[in-house]
């Protein structure tokens, strides 16, 4: 069965330092793959999203940045944190094409101090 | 554009009593439209999901309607129970690679 493991489950970072988030999939291959960011009481933004090995097409732009080195490995990125870029990361699978449902890792709840 | 609106933003309801979300979207080439219900602190867990050649689809106390033509959606849920309180999203395809959220329902049970 296929499994979605992200990490790490929370982080507090001081504001300009860097950022590395984690995803990884298991048990399929080619999977599309997504980064979403959740502020506080809010809904759920797409930051990225890959179709394959180093395909990555963006939907905000911001200080943040995505990369696939990996077929089941996706990581989101950061030179410079800031105060706005605190809130709840959830990395996400599907099968391609996305007619079928997402599954979400358990996400990562970052506070930038 | 991509646009997938969601009423209302926050509903509460007597337990045992029937809750409905519903939602819009933009694309007339949108063909799946998924639920997800997200516990706090949790992550959103897909619940039910219809495509675009039905038109209802039920699980147990959970259901959704599609309207093709007028596009929109709908989610139903009856006999509700305090584990039901949670915040809802819907969903939508914009082309084959992603899906576009609505903004969310928190529902609230009240016992």
């Amino acid at each position: 069965s296929q499994t979605i493991h992200q990490w790490p489950a929370t982080l507090v970072q001081p504001v300009g330092s860097p950022l590395s988030l984690e995803c990884t999939v298991e048990g399929t291959s080619n999977p599309n793959l997504y980064w979403y960011r959740q502020a506080a009481g809010r809904g759920l933004q797409l930051l990225f999203y890959s179709v394959g090995i180093g395909q990555i097409s963006s939907e905000v732009p911001q200080n943040l940045s995505a990369s696939r080195p990996q077929d089941r490995q996706f990581i989101l990125s950061s030179k410079k944190l800031l105060l706005s870029d605190s809130g709840f990361y959830l990395c996400a699978w599907s099968v391609q094409p996305s007619n079928y449902g997402y599954t979400f890792g358990s996400g990562t709840r970052l506070t930038v101090v | 554009g991509e646009n997938v609106e969601q009423h209302p933003s926050t509903l509460s309801v007597q337990e045992g009593d029937s809750a409905v979300i519903k939602c819009t979207y933009s694309d007339s080439a949108s063909n799946y439209f998924p639920w997800y219900k997200q516990e706090l602190g949790k992550r959103p867990q897909l619940i039910i999901d219809i495509r675009s050649n039905v038109g209802e689809k039920k699980d147990q106390r959970i259901a959704v309607t599609l309207n093709k033509t007028a596009k929109h959606f709908s989610l139903h849920i009856t006999e509700t129970q305090p584990e039901d309180s949670a915040v809802y999203f819907c969903a939508a395809t914009f082309g084959n690679e992603k899906l576009t959220f609505g903004t969310g329902t928190r529902l609230t049970i009240i016992p």
